[in-house]
Order: C-alpha cells, then structure tokens, then sequence
C-alpha cells in the first residue's frame, strides 16, 4: 500500500489565487515528519516546509503553509497569492521515526500550472 | 544554494561501463540518503547513511550498486556494468531534525 497519495497529477490556477495540494499519509508510527518539495523544470528539488507530528502548530514559511489534519492523515500544501514562478511539480514525502526505519518516501507528485 | 553538492552533474556512459558518484553534506548533518528518480516520478530511495553505517538498502538495489560514506563525510555511489535502466537522475539529500536539502543531482545516461 501507498505511504504518501498525492491524488492530484496535474493542477491549473489562475495566478494570484490560493492553492492547495493534496497529501494523505499511511502509518501507525505517532512519531513522523512530513516534507514538502518544489521540483522545477530545471529538475532542482527545493525544499518548502516541514511538520512534525508532534507540532502543536501547523507550519508556516512565507506564502507557503502546511494544512496538517492528523486524525485525517493529511499534510496539504497550502501556497497563498500563487505566482507564475509557482509553476513546477510538487512533492509529499514522510519520515517515519524510530532509529531503524527512517527513510524517507516520496508521493508521486502534483504538477501545477499557474496561469496569468 | 542548497549547500550539497553533487559531482558530476552529468554522466554519459556505455553499457557495461562503471560509474561513480559522489556527494558532499551539509557538515552538521549526520544523515545523508541517496534517491533514483526518472521522468514524471517521484524519488525513490535507494540507501541512507547515519554518519559513515549504512543503515537501510533498498530492495530496488541490485548487487551492482554500492554506496559508501567514509568517515561519515562524503558519500560516494557505484553502479557496476551499467544498464541502460540505470538512467535516471540520482539525489543525494544532506538531513537533518527538520530539513532535508538535496543537491542538484547527478544525471545518468547509458548509451
């Protein structure tokens, strides 16, 4: 089974509109992490923002903000006042804790369009 | 800038060749993680370091791949008698508590 659904492939908004990307996550571990990525089509992966599970606050950083629904099991990507530089493809990923299993995975991706 | 590097940025080899990559951290990191990732995929892990210990390999990862991190620093990752299936970009990512950055990849191309 999938750890991270990412069930939209492919996203178009107008520019300066809000946007939300759709993240599930799968896991029975209560400690977790959850990333979110940028991927441009310069192919660099930037990354955006990050939420514990522990966090008591859901995460902020500039426009960007974390939706984190943790009884849902969901991290949502929030970008707010979208510009055209916005356009890229955009990626879930979890950590799960414990010392032994902490890989990180990826979800397979949005690809947002921002239209002027 | 992310602060890792990766070297080269690009490779193009025959099949059956060997290749070699290597990636260097951010210093404070202790955690550094290897990805493959082809077109319109997300990245799939291949193996993490703790300091210089391998702590998990992939399934994915066949016997011709081999990953080190001497004195936890640097890392380095062998594929031997490249496939053509190999092509793909490579990622390293430098992690810490709360971030993990990663450098801009290394793209493979078996001719």
């Amino acid at each position: 089974a999938q750890k991270i659904t990412q069930t939209q492939p492919g996203m178009f908004v107008q520019e300066k509109e809000a946007v939300t990307l759709d993240c599930t996550y799968d896991t029975s571990d209560p400690s977790y992490g959850l990333f979110w990525y940028k991927q441009p089509s310069s192919g660099e992966m930037i990354f955006l923002i990050y939420q514990g599970s522990y966090d008591q606050q859901n995460a902020t950083e500039g426009r960007y903000s974390l939706n984190f629904q943790k009884a849902r099991k969901s991290a949502n990507l929030v970008i707010s006042a979208s510009q055209l530089g916005d356009s890229a493809m955009y990626f879930c990923a979890m950590r799960e804790g414990g010392n032994r299993d902490d890989k990180i995975i990826f979800g397979k991706g949005t690809r947002l369009h921002i239209l002027p | 800038d992310t602060g890792v590097s990766q070297d080269p940025r690009h490779k193009i080899t025959k099949r059956g060749q060997n290749v070699t990559f290597r990636c260097d951290p951010i210093s404070e990191h202790n955690r550094l993680y290897w990805y493959r990732q082809t077109l319109g995929q997300g990245p799939e892990f291949l193996t993490y370091f703790q300091n210089e210990a391998q702590l998990e390999k992939s399934r994915l990862l066949s016997d011709r791949f081999s990953a080190e991190r001497p004195k936890g620093s640097f890392s380095t990752l062998e594929i031997q008698r490249t496939e053509q299936g190999d092509s793909a970009m490579y990622l390293c990512a430098s992690v810490g508590l709360r971030e993990a950055f990663f450098g801009q990849g290394t793209r493979l191309t078996v001719v």
